[in-house]
């Protein structure tokens, strides 16, 4: 089985600051991991995924995420954000074996870009 | 290319009727998914299918049905509505676990 932890659910943060939101994954065997990010009133579409190689992964808009295999984690983080940052980011597991490819979703971390 | 569709977006159903939603995608996609969407719990696995024919259990699939009769489409159905399945419900599709799943806008439906 397969879980993911997303250790904040809201942050709140001032245009131009840097930020981080905090995913950790719990799998048995080895994974793929994926960032979403999810605007008001729409779908979900891919930020960033890891799969192999460089631990270190770009992804649109400026964002970037590491991966830790030995913390288990995979944070995301930007060094200067902007108002249209504003969304819920959700990080997502899946393991290579025997899952058909079935996501598992951690609950979500808004990010909130105050002016 | 419209990627992936869901009808209808918006959906009020009285306690105990039925509906289906309609996931269709144009991208000759293998594997597809509903989701259901509700605040603080992220996004929960309700069916998913590995190809066409084929349908199975995710992580929350009682009071739903599906079907996959044809390889773009993927129906989700509520035989008897239940309040508790007031939510947002999505679909996606991908190629493979190593390709990124590509999700519709989403059907917002409300039981009362």
């Amino acid at each position: 089985a397969q879980s993911v932890t997303q250790l904040d659910s809201q942050v709140p943060v001032f245009e131009e600051a840097p930020v981080e939101l905090r995913c950790n994954y719990s799998s048995s065997v080895s994974v793929y991991l994926f960032w979403y990010v999810q605007y008001p009133n729409q779908g979900l579409q891919l930020l960033l995924k890891y799969l192999s190689g460089s631990t270190l992964v770009k992804g649109i808009n400026g964002f970037e995420a590491e991966f830790n295999k030995s913390q288990t984690s995979f944070h995301l983080r930007k060094p200067s954000v902007h108002i249209s940052d504003t969304a819920e980011y959700f990080c997502a597991v899946t393991s290579l074996r025997g899952s058909n490819y079935k996501l598992t979703f951690g609950k979500g971390t808004l990010l909130t870009v105050n002016p | 290319n419209a990627g992936v569709t869901q009808t209808p977006k918006f959906r009020v159903l009285k306690t105990g009727q039925s509906m289906t939603l309609l996931c269709a995608q144009d991208m000759n996609h293998e594997y597809m998914y509903w989701y259901r969407q509700d605040p603080g719990m992220g996004l929960r696995l309700i069916h998913y299918s590995v190809g066409e024919g084929t349908t199975a259990k995710g992580e929350v699939p009682d009071g739903y049905n599906v079907s996959r009769l044809k390889k773009q489409n993927f129906l989700l159905g509520l035989e008897s509505a239940a309040p508790s399945q007031t939510s947002v419900y999505f679909c996606a599709s991908t190629k493979s676990g190593i390709n990124e799943q590509y999700f519709g806008p989403g059907t917002r439906l409300t039981v009362t």
